[in-house]
């Protein structure tokens, strides 16, 4: 069975860091990119980042970008996402995806999800 | 950037209705369209895949047609457990979404 689990979850002040993990199982991780979509509350779906397999190549939203930095460790099946210099426009709920095998570049969509961590960016 | 752009945003409808829900894209984008149901509290479920393929383990009630620029999610028959947010995607591009509540 395919689990996206992720852990890190928490309460940091404006300014402060994060790093939330996405352990995953049930398949092959090193064979899939990766991405982070997030969530604020009451809100719609907002892709963050993404991961190729190898972790050679990485992208990011305009919103995060020389913020937050994706990484991957295959060897430990864990997906990972460093939040830096955090804002309060940054508080939601934080999904890790994967993508199906042959939709990797440009072209995709998500056929599993974790179950979200809620980050909160408050003094 | 592609924008996708949802409506209805809110549906009333009752169990048993056929319900429709509506995507536009900003240009052309083929047949790259994913459909989302998520429920509260819940992270996003894969419903359609490529416009109108199911995905494995959803329900027939859903299907998915349309390519280009405007894209259709459609459920035959409400049932209690479809009363959610749907979500539809083109790679990093969501729509606002469209909640589907009780009438």
């Amino acid at each position: 069975e395919v689990q996206l689990v992720e852990s890190g979850r928490g309460l940091v002040q404006p300014g402060g860091s994060l790093r939330l993990s996405c352990a995953a199982s049930g398949f092959m991780f090193s064979s899939y990119w990766m991405h982070w979509v997030r969530q604020a509350p009451g809100k719609g779906l907002v892709w963050v980042s993404r991961i190729n397999i190898d972790g050679s190549s990485t992208n990011y939203a305009d919103s995060v970008k020389g913020r937050f930095t994706i990484s991957r460790d295959n060897a430990k099946n864990t997906l990972y996402l460093q939040m830096n210099s955090l804002r309060a426009e940054d508080t939601a709920v934080y999904y890790c995806a994967r993508v199906p095998p042959g939709y990797s570049s440009g072209l995709y969509y998500f056929d599993y999800w974790g179950q979200g961590s809620l980050v909160t960016v408050s003094s | 950037d592609i924008q996708m752009t949802q409506s209805p945003s809110t549906l009333s409808a009752s169990v048993g209705d056929r319900v429709a829900i509506t995507c536009r894209a900003s240009q052309s984008i083929n047949s790259w369209l994913a459909w989302y149901q998520q429920r509260p509290g819940k992270a996003p479920k894969l419903l359609i895949y490529k416009a109108s393929s199911l995905e494995s383990g959803v329900s027939s009630r859903f299907s998915g047609s349309g390519s280009g620029t405007e894209f259709t999610l459609t459920i035959s028959s409400l049932q209690p457990d479809d009363f959610a947010t749907y979500y539809c995607q083109h790679s990093r591009a969501f729509g606002q979404g469209t909640k589907v509540e009780i009438k």
